[in-house]
């Protein structure tokens, strides 16, 4: 079956514009999830979907950074007024049932964002 | 909070030898366990897991345990392959949330 898609893949932009990055889960997945891999701070958890349940945004580094996701299925990860720290690997990921034990993540290929 | 350490790498190896990526773990409650793994070009994908204490996750030849006394999952493999390089990294899951590791570089050379 189809895995977890991203797009765009890569993704240039100029210091100050919006982007928007979006993420398709596997299908019947009712946790989203979204992280960011960087040179600088490795992997990190920036915010977790769960059903129809508020978000879990803590992860959320500034308040330039928002994520919605409509449906329970789409998901966008929005930056404003981008910042060249903003440069990195965005993460999408899917599960099953989220917050089980052993409930397995499966993530997609990412979208690189470069900001100049 | 919670958090992860993994061995620094590179880690350069010739084929057949036996890998060994120690990882160590601090958590509040009991987590489940995983390593993730990055071949070149690809995204991440789950290696094998283990959801509580002395479970063995094991998958292509890699095993771990999870060692609750010593808050450990080492990664080890026997006889690695070139196929074998990529990026390990080790992670836990208490709640909603994945924290990893900082990654292994491993390099296996013929």
């Amino acid at each position: 079956g189809a895995g977890v898609s991203q797009s765009p893949s890569n993704k240039v932009t100029e210091k100050g514009k919006d982007v928007e990055l979006r993420c398709d889960p596997i299908s019947g997945h009712t946790a989203l999830y979204w992280y960011r891999q960087s040179l600088g701070q490795g992997l990190e958890f920036l915010i977790y979907f769960q059903g129809n349940s508020a978000p879990d945004k803590s992860g959320l580094p500034s308040d330039r950074f928002s994520a919605e996701r409509t449906g329970g299925s789409v998901s966008t990860l929005t930056i404003q007024r981008t910042q060249q720290e903003d440069s990195a690997v965005y993460l999408c990921a899917s599960s099953l049932a989220g917050a089980q034990p052993g409930d397995t993540q499966y993530f997609g290929p990412g979208t690189r964002l470069t900001v100049l | 909070g919670d958090s992860v350490t993994q061995m620094e790498g590179p880690v350069t190896l010739s084929e057949e030898a036996f890998l060994t990526i120690n990882c160590t773990y601090t958590a509040t409650g009991y987590p489940s366990l995983f390593w993730y793994v990055q071949y070149p070009g690809e995204g991440l994908q789950l290696l094998l897991k283990a959801t509580k204490a002395d479970d063995k996750g094991s998958n292509k030849g890699f095993e771990a345990t999870y060692r609750k006394e010593t808050t450990s999952f080492h990664l080890e493999k026997g006889s690695v392959q070139v196929s074998d390089s990529a990026v390990y990294f080790c992670a836990l899951a208490a709640g909603n949330k994945l924290t990893f590791g900082g990654g292994t570089r491993v390099l296996v050379k013929p």
